[in-house]
């Protein structure tokens, strides 16, 4: 069974600054999804970017992007030029592509990122 | 542009009251699932469907029912509640192929008594 994992239960930031948040997952599959989703206080899971795994490019997000590095299993997300509205928890999560797994998200427990004016 | 609508948004029940939480969607999603959330767990999978008339259990399925008669609804029930169950409880849809990521609702507050 995938398992992710988040380390970072609480992470702090200056507004106008840059916060890197990590995750690490453990899977035997090749081919998947990852996915950063935030929750602000409203309560609502906001897809913040997405990763396929067979895509070696980073993706980006204007001031959101990703270091991915399959080999390690490491998907850490970094927010550029922090604003007070990115305060938030922050959920790794992952998908399987094929059947037998796609149809579920395995989540971290989450970062709450606090943005310091 | 409905998505996934969720019911209802806050719900206290006493110990062994029975209630079901509501959640359908208007994208056409085959999957469709059911997550808690609770303070330092992450979001943990309850019961999942990958279409009308098949259901399948997740992580934590024990004190909860599902079914799927329809491709856009998919409600949760809870069968005699316990305070363990206190929760946030977020349903949440997806397509099996194309578009990657899943639709949440906006999550229901549990409170058990």
């Amino acid at each position: 069974a995938q398992t992710v994992t988040q380390s970072q239960p609480e992470m702090s930031v200056q507004e106008a600054e840059t916060v890197t948040l990590s995750c690490t997952y453990d899977t035997s599959e090749s081919d998947y999804y990852l996915f950063w989703y935030k929750q602000p206080p409203s309560r609502q899971m906001i897809l913040v970017i997405r990763q396929e795994a067979y895509k070696q490019q980073n993706a980006t997000e204007n001031r959101f992007s990703v270091n991915f590095q399959k080999a390690a299993k490491s998907f850490s997300l970094k927010i550029s030029d922090s604003q007070l509205g990115d305060a938030a928890m922050y959920f790794c999560a992952y998908r399987s592509r094929g059947q037998g797994g796609s149809e579920k998200l395995v989540f971290g427990k989450g970062t709450k990122l606090t943005v310091n004016p | 542009n409905a998505g996934v609508t969720q019911t209802p948004k806050f719900q206290v029940l006493k110990t062994g009251q029975s209630m079901t939480l509501q959640c359908a969607q208007d994208m056409n999603h085959e999957y469709m699932s059911w997550y808690r959330q609770d303070p330092g767990m992450g979001l943990r999978l309850i019961h999942y469907s990958v279409g009308a008339g098949i259901t399948d259990q997740g992580e934590v399925p024990n004190g909860y029912n599902v079914s799927r008669s329809t491709t856009e609804d998919f409600p949760l029930r809870l069968l005699s509640a316990a305070p363990s169950q206190t929760s946030v409880y977020f349903c949440a849809s997806s397509k099996r192929q194309g578009v990657t990521e899943a639709f949440f609702g906006q999550g229901t507050r549990l409170t058990v008594v």
